[in-house]
């Protein structure tokens, strides 16, 4: 089935530095991917809407200066949080849907990015 | 009023009973339906797609009625292994694909 691949796993940073997410589909080509944001106990929250060579949809509220976000090829895209606080520790994780699994075909999410800012 | 909503729980059962999510969307041109599992500290997983003659796998029972714009999803025989949170995801294709998750509903099985 398809696999999005996602790391790192986990990441420890100081405030105010740069941290990348990478997020590759392995057996698939996804011309979207998607990028979500979790709180603890509560839902994914969609930031933003990664679609390969063109900028990226931001959602409203989501800084798009300060979670870049690229998508330079169908198997790659990366989200970079610049100059991280320590409001913005969460966990992050991308999804991509095999385009072709037809309209019913779910979402495959990377295993997820835990930030911690300190 | 939220976009895709779902029971609060958290449910507390015990084995081998029987479970039933339930949750609305508000959006009339949602087109596809989804039920994802999430384990604490995990990423969401694909449980089962939701079709509109409803489907079933194993223990599982996923059903959609469009005109209520409702989705369920019933856990027979309910195990251990089955405690997690589970999402209801419907997509939109509004130019584009949009998926809305719902907020989830924790379940503990209990022995």
């Amino acid at each position: 089935g398809a696999v999005v691949s996602q790391h790192p796993s986990w990441v420890i940073c100081k405030s105010g530095t740069s941290v990348k997410i990478e997020c590759r589909s392995l057996d698939f080509q996804a011309t979207t991917m998607f990028w979500y944001r979790q709180f603890p106990k509560q839902s994914l929250m969609l930031m933003a809407t990664s679609n390969e060579g063109s900028k990226a949809t931001y959602e409203q509220g989501v800084e798009k200066d300060k979670f870049l976000i690229n998508h330079a090829s169908l198997t790659l895209s990366t989200l970079t949080v610049t100059s991280a606080h320590p409001e913005d520790s969460s966990f992050y994780i991308c999804s991509a849907r095999a385009l072709d699994l037809g309209a019913m075909g779910g979402y495959t999410f990377g295993s997820g990015t835990r930030l911690t800012v300190v | 009023r939220k976009e895709v909503e779902q029971d609060p729980g958290p449910f507390n059962v015990p084995e081998g009973a029987t479970v039933a999510f339930n949750c609305t969307y508000s959006n009339s041109a949602s087109q596809s339906f989804f039920w994802y599992r999430q384990d604490c500290r995990k990423e969401p997983k694909l449980l089962m797609s939701v079709y509109s003659s409803g489907n079933e796998d194993g223990r599982f029972t996923a059903q959609l009625n469009r005109a209520s714009q409702y989705i369920s999803l019933l856990i027979r025989d309910s195990k251990l292994s089955d405690s997690a949170t589970y999402l209801c995801v419907v997509t939109l294709n509004t130019g584009g694909f949009k998926t809305i998750f719902g907020a989830g509903t924790r379940l503990f099985v209990k022995a």
